[in-house]
């Protein structure tokens, strides 16, 4: 089956900075979703990105804050700017299809701590 | 809008006890009903899709069941290595992105020897 690798696994932030995570599928596709999993708490639909058009944002996300690239049909990279302790979280990428038409497929995660 | 529950929220059993797991769910057009498995450190795993009311699916120790309002992980006979978080979520019509599922929180699962 497919591979998504994150990275980074994990890392530990600063307040007012900003941090990007990669993720990389190991065969294209479409559309790549990016999740929070916050502590506590369901997992949460941060974004869609479609390679080659602006990422689609969830209500309570926007662009300035998570800004999104997706150069190809393989990789995306979610920023989480401005960083606040708030945005202690495990952040994960998936994709659709890999494992049937309508499963996501999920990365490990990378879990960032903002002190 | 969408709701997801799960319950319970933890759940602790003896291994070979069975239990089921529930999950109930408020959505407007359902597409597609699933179950995921997470461990610590790692990203959601997926189990089963289920689609229409009355349809069950069964994976080693692991069934899944779906009614118009709620569904089900019955988990029997289970061992240690069942212990893991279960995530329900759903795939309703009519979201912005056009294709997304909403997750419930999970029920941690705990299974001693």
């Amino acid at each position: 089956s497919a591979v998504i690798s994150q990275k980074p696994s994990r890392d530990i932030c600063q307040r007012g900075t900003s941090l990007t995570i990669q993720c990389q599928v190991d065969s294209q596709v479409t559309m790549m979703f990016w999740y929070r999993q916050q502590p506590g708490q369901s997992l949460t639909l941060i974004a869609t990105a479609n390679q080659g058009s602006e990422a689609t944002y969830e209500s309570g996300f926007v662009i300035d804050k998570f800004p999104i690239s997706r150069p190809n049909l393989t990789f995306s990279t979610l920023t989480v700017s401005n960083m606040s302790p708030e945005d202690s979280s495990i952040y994960l990428c998936s994709v659709r299809g890999l494992s049937g038409a309508n499963v996501l497929t999920f990365g490990a995660g990378s879990r960032l701590t903002v002190l | 809008e969408d709701q997801v529950t799960q319950s319970p929220e933890a759940l602790r059993l003896q291994e070979g006890e069975s239990s089921s797991l529930n999950c109930s769910y408020t959505v407007s057009g359902l597409r597609g009903l699933f179950w995921y498995r997470q461990d610590p450190g790692k990203g959601p795993e997926f189990l089963f899709t289920l689609y229409s009311a009355g349809e069950e699916k069964e994976k080693e120790r692991l069934k899944a069941t779906l009614t118009k309002k709620e569904s089900f992980l019955h988990i029997t006979a289970p061992k240690p290595e069942d212990s893991a978080t279960y995530l329900c979520a759903v795939q309703a019509g009519l979201r912005r992105s056009g294709y997304a599922l909403n997750f419930g929180k999970g029920t941690s699962l705990l299974v001693t020897p």
